[in-house]
């Protein structure tokens, strides 16, 4: 089944200790992208990589780093996590680099920094 | 700069009734793309649509019809008697053609739709 796959889905942690939400895709897709959703403000991308070893910040990038060493996985870094990154995040992929294409998303990771 | 506005916060409306939510966008791009996307209350986001701006014939689906106004920038959703399951978060998004807007989404703020029994 064609999917995207992230875990945790749920994870409570403290500020400062480092997190790592991972990011799986079976698509073979070259474009993945990750979100934040909180109230009011819809989706927010952080990061995206258009393909292999090609990442560059979105809208909200503080805070969060992403590698792409290979083009399955699309880890989304915390290195030191503060209150304000509890959120719903989002990890997506779509097949190439052309905007028409739809995305599609995981499942969703609900983080508290507390 | 893109930006999408959808003003409708919440709509909540009974069973059967129709309902348009509303979606306004701004961009520079002469080619671009609209999307619209579903977040049931289970939490997943479920890609409904998807208009090019050189397409502005609209869309049908059951009952569901999306109306495309370059003219106005709108790419409005309107849900034909609602039903129960229909109560979701509803998305709507833009990307443009270009390498720098193609890579980055802008997604509007949603609207949450209930329908009431």
């Amino acid at each position: 089944e064609a999917q995207v796959t992230q875990n945790p889905r749920y994870l409570i942690t403290v500020t400062g200790k480092k997190l790592t939400v991972t990011c799986s895709q079976n698509m073979n897709h070259e474009y993945m992208s990750w979100y934040r959703q909180d109230p009011g403000l819809g989706l927010r991308q952080i990061y995206y990589s258009m393909n292999v070893e090609v990442t560059d910040k979105g809208d909200v990038p503080e805070g969060y780093k992403v590698s792409r060493k290979e083009k399955r996985n699309f880890p989304l870094i915390l290195e030191s996590p503060s209150p304000n990154q509890t959120s719903l995040y989002f990890c997506a992929s779509r097949l190439g680099q052309r905007g028409d294409q739809p995305q599609h998303f995981g499942d969703g990771t609900r983080l508290s920094i507390l | 700069a893109q930006k999408v506005t959808q003003a409708q916060t919440e709509i909540s409306v009974v069973e059967k009734e129709d309902v348009t939510l509303d979606c306004v966008y701004e961009t520079r791009d002469t080619t671009y793309y609209l999307f619209w996307y579903k977040q049931p209350p289970s939490g997943e986001l479920v890609f409904l649509i998807r208009r090019n701006s050189f397409d502005e014939q609209n869309e049908i689906s059951g009952r569901y019809s999306w109306n495309f106004q370059k003219s106005t920038s709108s790419f409005n959703f309107t849900i034909t008697a609602s039903q129960v399951v229909d109560s979701a978060v509803y998305f709507c998004a833009l990307s443009g053609r270009s390498k720098g807007s193609a890579s980055k989404i802008i997604f509007g703020s949603g609207t949450r739709l209930s329908i009431r029994p």
